[in-house]
């Protein structure tokens, strides 16, 4: 079974902080994706990672994949308000038809 | 924005009924999903469903459970006598490929609560 364990579970910092959070797993994965979900609400796609290293930025969040493609973190800067939310990350793997695994989320509170 | 389409957004229903989960996934998607999350705890998937059959499926995914695509544009989630631990919130996906590197866009869900 593979498991994505993320880290802090829950993270509560002031308006304009960096933060980072983690994604991790024993497992290797062909692709990785960051998922934001607001409560009563299904997860909506941040982006996907493919490559190993890879580095993507979406305005102010910054996602990266490690060079074994088993671990991937999410870096904001400038944190706002509007950021506050559940991150999710889930991987999936090729062959068949890819379920998609997911970790249980790190829960980001952001303090006008 | 395209989007996926769930309903009903709540159901209530009694133990032992069976219950029908509607999803309208994006047209020009071929791949199909569901998933659950019981509050509090991770998205889990249930089933995977291509070209008019079960592709891959979990092991919550019992004999109570089974998937459909009645016509070109719905697919639905049956669970034929529910369980109390059956109430979660079930997310329908859908993906344009196999593989998932384009992602997967999730319905808002329908929150079921077995009573």
């Amino acid at each position: 079974t593979q498991l994505l364990e993320q880290s802090p579970q829950f993270l509560s910092i002031q308006e304009g902080e960096n933060l980072t959070v983690y994604c991790n797993s024993s497992s290797v994965f062909s692709s990785l994706q960051w998922y934001r979900q607001e409560p009563g609400e299904g997860p909506v796609l941040l982006v996907t990672v493919v490559t190993g290293g890879e580095v993507k930025k979406l305005k102010r969040l910054t996602f990266q994949f490690g060079d074994a493609r088993k671990d991937s973190s999410l870096h904001i800067t400038a944190a706002q308000p509007g950021d506050t939310g559940l991150y999710l990350c889930a991987g999936s793997n090729s062959g068949g038809y890819q379920k998609v695994t997911f970790g249980i989320g790190t829960k980001l509170q952001v303090i006008p | 924005e395209p989007e996926v389409t769930q309903t009903p957004s709540h159901q209530v229903t009694q133990m032992g009924q069976e219950v029908i989960l509607r999803c309208v996934p994006i047209s020009n998607h071929l791949y199909f999903y569901w998933y659950r999350q019981i509050l509090g705890q991770k998205v889990e998937f249930l089933v995977s469903f291509y070209n008019n059959e079960i592709s891959e499926k979990s092991e919550i995914f019992d004999d109570q459970f089974s998937v459909e695509r009645p016509d070109g544009s719905n697919f639905t989630l049956k669970i034929r006598s529910t369980k109390l631990e059956d109430s979660a919130m079930y997310f329908c996906a859908s993906s344009e490929q196999a593989s998932g590197l384009g992602g997967y866009t999730f319905g808002s869900g329908t929150r079921l609560t077995v009573v």
